[in-house]
């Protein structure tokens, strides 16, 4: 399987900063998923991205996919302590999005 | 909807020991999956699922049984299980190729 690499693996932002997370594969891929997991948790989808160039937002949270389709952002605007947990994103390098690969994580903690 | 649920929560086994971890969905998906997630590591992938009756190994398969008699239910079977399968377990659908995972909140299990 591919290797895909997220950075950073650990961040600690005070509240109302804005912060990145990157991922970033060896290969071109057919689709980026980014997840969120509490601790004991499941896994909670938050963004597909599949189209070179393609940006999503919702609410604080804005994923970008780059026009190779290898690097994707996860951006968070004004961060609060809700934001906290690990960010998974999973790659889809078949085209059926049957066997993602998965990063390590990034662990966020938002200091009130 | 419950969405995907999995049972037990928690488990210790001793070494040998077999066990069923129990996954079911109510959302008609057809794909099914199941991931370990070791400390610090992404997902693997360990078996899948695209409808009743159809699996297929993933990244991680050894050790590991599955199978899917109804749309609902994908149980993992563990026959005798090693120290190497303490980790935590969780079980995703997705209506089809292409589109999101959905995960239960996970296994932890202990073999010791």
């Amino acid at each position: 399987s591919q290797e895909l690499e997220q950075s950073p693996q650990s961040l600690i932002v005070q509240e109302g900063k804005n912060l990145t997370i990157n991922c970033t594969s060896s290969k071109t891929l057919y689709g980026l998923y980014w997840y969120k997991q509490k601790y004991g948790e499941g896994l909670i989808f938050l963004m597909m991205l599949q189209k070179g160039g393609e940006e999503k937002s919702h609410e604080k949270i804005t994923a970008k996919l780059d026009e190779k389709k290898q690097q994707s952002s996860l951006h968070i605007t004004a961060s609060q302590p809700s934001h906290a947990g690990i960010y998974l994103c999973g790659a889809d390098e078949t085209g059926s999005a049957r066997q993602l690969t998965f990063g390590s994580g990034t662990q966020l903690t938002v200091l009130p | 909807n419950a969405g995907v649920t999995q049972t037990p929560k928690f488990r210790i086994l001793k070494i040998g020991q077999s066990m069923t971890l129990q996954c079911t969905q109510d959302m008609n998906h057809n794909y099914m999956y199941w991931y370990r997630q070791d400390p610090g590591m992404g997902l693997k992938l360990i078996y899948y699922s695209v409808g009743a009756g159809i699996t297929d190994k993933g990244e991680v398969p050894n050790g590991y049984n599955v199978s899917r008699s109804t749309t609902e239910d994908f149980p993992l079977r563990l026959e005798l299980a090693a120290p190497s399968q303490t980790s935590v377990y969780f079980c995703a659908s997705s209506y089809r190729d292409g589109y999101e995972q959905y995960f239960g909140p996970g296994t932890r299990l202990t073999v010791t």
